[in-house]
């Protein structure tokens, strides 16, 4: 079992949409959780970041965390046509400063 | 946050070449970092770049493969040496900063072996 699974999609969705993304994870070691969306060609752009368990809201973005069942998403209203990207969940220990990623989700929102 | 210019941005290299990609960042950062993105899968940690030091590798990569130079705290260099088809990715230079040690990337280097 990988330490954190993320499915590959992809995920189409109309626009408008809300959309939940979503990982899990085994290691109860980490702590911090993080988001980051990359575009074709680009490099990973980081969206949320959150400390332990709850919700953080960003715009139309919200990023919640359970830790107790080992799970974050990232939940995205309204989505856009230019939400289409990969997204990649991250996370790490506090005792770490490099991250262990997900494989990431393709979303694609077609108008 | 920080900015990041990697270069270059891609390449087509013969195999057996060498190729050496550049990462300039805009502040002086503590932490400098190499990964591989493969199609479909997570990005792959190769090396953390040690200011004035040896890198530190990942398992699975080695430093007669891709050696790393850090000269200085905003700059550092990765080299994929003696290239074959497999090593045909996408190279992402990333630095870790502030408080919350956030990992920020650069553009990424696309590379085909052929």
């Amino acid at each position: 079992q990988k330490e954190v699974e993320q499915d590959p999609g992809p995920l189409s969705v109309p626009e408008g949409a809300i959309v939940s993304l979503n990982c899990t994870y085994s290691n109860s070691a980490f702590q911090y959780f993080m988001w980051y969306r990359q575009y074709s060609r680009k490099g990973p752009e980081l969206l949320m970041y959150t400390y332990s368990s709850g919700n953080k809201e960003d715009g139309r973005f919200t990023a919640q965390v359970d830790k107790s069942s080992k799970y974050i998403s990232l939940f995205i209203r309204d989505s856009q046509p230019s939400d289409s990207a990969t997204y990649l969940c991250a996370m790490r220990s506090g005792g770490s400063y490099i991250p262990t990623f997900g494989r990431g989700t393709s979303l694609i929102v077609h108008p | 946050s920080a900015v990041i210019s990697q270069k270059p941005s891609r390449d087509i290299c013969q195999r057996g070449t060498s190729l050496t990609i550049q990462c300039q960042v805009d502040s002086q950062v503590t932490m400098m970092f190499w990964y591989r993105q493969q199609p479909g899968q997570s990005l792959t940690l190769i090396a953390t770049a040690n200011q004035g030091s040896e890198a530190t590798y990942e398992s699975g990569f080695v430093i007669d493969k891709f050696p790393i130079s850090r000269p200085n705290l905003t700059f550092s260099t990765l080299t994929v040496s003696n290239m074959s088809p497999e090593d045909s990715s996408i190279y992402l230079c990333s630095v870790d900063t502030g408080a919350r040690r956030e990992a920020f990337f650069g553009q990424g280097t696309r590379l085909t072996v052929v």
